[in-house]
């Protein structure tokens, strides 16, 4: 079975910039999730969705971080305009649903410069 | 809230030498545990996991035992090979309908041979 899909696989821009990052989850996958992993910290989980459905964007900085998940597929993270803190590996998970196992895909790291 | 703590690294190791990476937390209710490792370029896997006080949970020779009475769940090698360079992220999954995983800052381990 194929995994987690991301891309790219890695991204530097410059700040005040925007940046999209792309997933595909495992098929038939419901659940999908997006975690930031700044260097020496663990991963913090900034959306989760349920299909096509938010159930948690708590810690998402909505000021400048959307994501979308069209159809109950794919999803895009964005960031605009981006910040020289931003600067992390960005990953994202998939569950068959909220109470299964999460697989990882290897991840986006961006430099914002 | 919830929280997981676990040892600082970096961790470096001989060949064969044991490991015991430490890892503690604080949870209402009955909380599940894994331990995740990251290979380096990699994405994040399950390791293993116990959903009870008393669990082991065992994979690759790594073992954890879900230790309510301490609240821990250290994880243990016997003898470790320089396969086993990575990171290591202990985590809780909050009880509830929403299993939010929440993280520990994660262990590097070196093995030299």
């Amino acid at each position: 079975e194929a995994g987690v899909a991301q891309s790219p696989r890695y991204k530097i821009i410059e700040k005040r910039q925007s940046v999209a990052f792309w997933c595909n989850p495992i098929s038939g996958h419901a659940t999908l999730y997006w975690y930031q992993q700044i260097l020496g910290q663990g991963p913090k989980l900034l959306i989760q969705f349920q299909n096509n459905g938010v159930v948690d964007d708590s810690q998402l900085p909505k000021d400048r971080f959307s994501a979308e998940r069209l159809k109950g597929v794919d999803s895009t993270l964005k960031i605009q305009p981006a910040k020289l803190e931003d600067s992390a590996v960005y990953l994202c998970a998939s569950s068959l649903d909220t109470i299964y196992e999460q697989y990882f895909g290897p991840g986006t790291r961006l430099t914002v410069t | 809230g919830d929280s997981v703590t676990q040892m600082e690294g970096p961790v470096t190791l001989s060949e064969e030498a044991c490991l015991t990476i430490n890892c503690t937390y604080t949870a209402t209710g009955y909380p599940s545990l894994f331990w995740y490792v990251q290979y380096p370029g990699e994405g994040l896997q399950l390791l293993l996991k116990a959903t009870k006080a008393d669990d082991k949970g065992s994979n690759k020779g790594f073992e954890a035992t879900y230790r309510k009475e301490t609240t821990s769940f250290h994880l243990e090698k016997g003898s470790v090979q320089v396969s086993d360079s990575a990171v290591y992220f202990c985590a809780l999954e909050a009880a509830g309908n929403n299993r939010k995983l929440i993280w520990g800052l994660g262990t590097s381990l070196a093995v030299n041979p």
